[in-house]
């Protein structure tokens, strides 16, 4: 399979801080991915879907101006959690798909905000 | 709206004997399915899946049968090991179009494989 990295695994912020998460394709090149979010005990939710060179496209009632995501090469992808508050505390994964195949996943990272 | 129901939050198997893992989906748009294993505080690994063109496929001690009349998917391990105990998410996709390639996830089912 595929490998995908996640930076950092998890980060502890306060609130107000802005939080930046990588996510790297090390061994293919996504030319989609995918940024979920995970509650405890429940399924994942995808946030957004980015295009490597386009805008990424946010799901119904996620915050694009809150949640910006870039993805500027074939092997990077980044969240950026803006003005962090405690309720945006939560496991952030991300997801790559090279052509029109498998989605890929990354080790997830454990955001906690203070 | 859960598009994609996983209805056991868990379920318990002995070693050696089969885990049957189920899920429901609701969206007639889904064409394509699959399952992913995950451990706690890491990404989801994906195991199998199958294109709705399909009733069963099969990857060594797991196997996925689809019943699209019914919407209804099952996982199958056997023989079950401890090292199957984890959470499993089945997922839906819809083929082409703006919505390729998005997930959707069940809520997951907790399997333990008891020695």
């Amino acid at each position: 399979g595929a490998v995908v990295s996640q930076h950092p695994s998890w980060v502890i912020c306060k609130s107000g801080t802005s939080v930046k998460i990588e996510c790297r394709s090390l061994d293919f090149q996504a030319t989609t991915m995918f940024w979920y979010r995970q509650f405890p005990k429940q399924s994942l939710m995808l946030m957004a879907t980015s295009n490597e060179g386009s805008k990424a496209t946010y799901e119904q009632g996620v915050e694009k101006d809150k949640f910006l995501i870039n993805h500027a090469s074939l092997t990077l992808s980044t969240l950026t959690v803006t003005s962090a508050h405690p309720e945006d505390s939560s496991f952030y994964i991300c997801g790559g798909r090279r052509g029109l195949g498998e989605q890929f996943f990354g080790p997830g990272t454990r955001l906690t905000v203070l | 709206d859960q598009q994609v129901k996983q209805n056991s939050p868990s379920l318990s198997v002995q070693e050696g004997r089969i885990s049957i893992l189920n899920c429901d989906y609701t969206n007639s748009m889904f064409d394509y399915f699959l399952w992913y294993k995950k451990y706690p505080a890491e990404g989801p690994t994906f195991l199998i899946s199958i294109s709705s063109i399909k009733d069963k496929n099969e990857d060594g001690r797991f196997t996925v049968f689809l019943n699209k009349s019914a919407k209804h998917l099952s996982l199958h391990i056997v023989p079950s090991q401890p090292g199957d105990s984890a959470v499993y998410f089945c997922a839906a996709s819809v083929a082409g179009g703006t919505s390729y390639g998005k997930l959707t996830f069940g809520q997951g089912t907790i399997l333990t494989v008891h020695p």
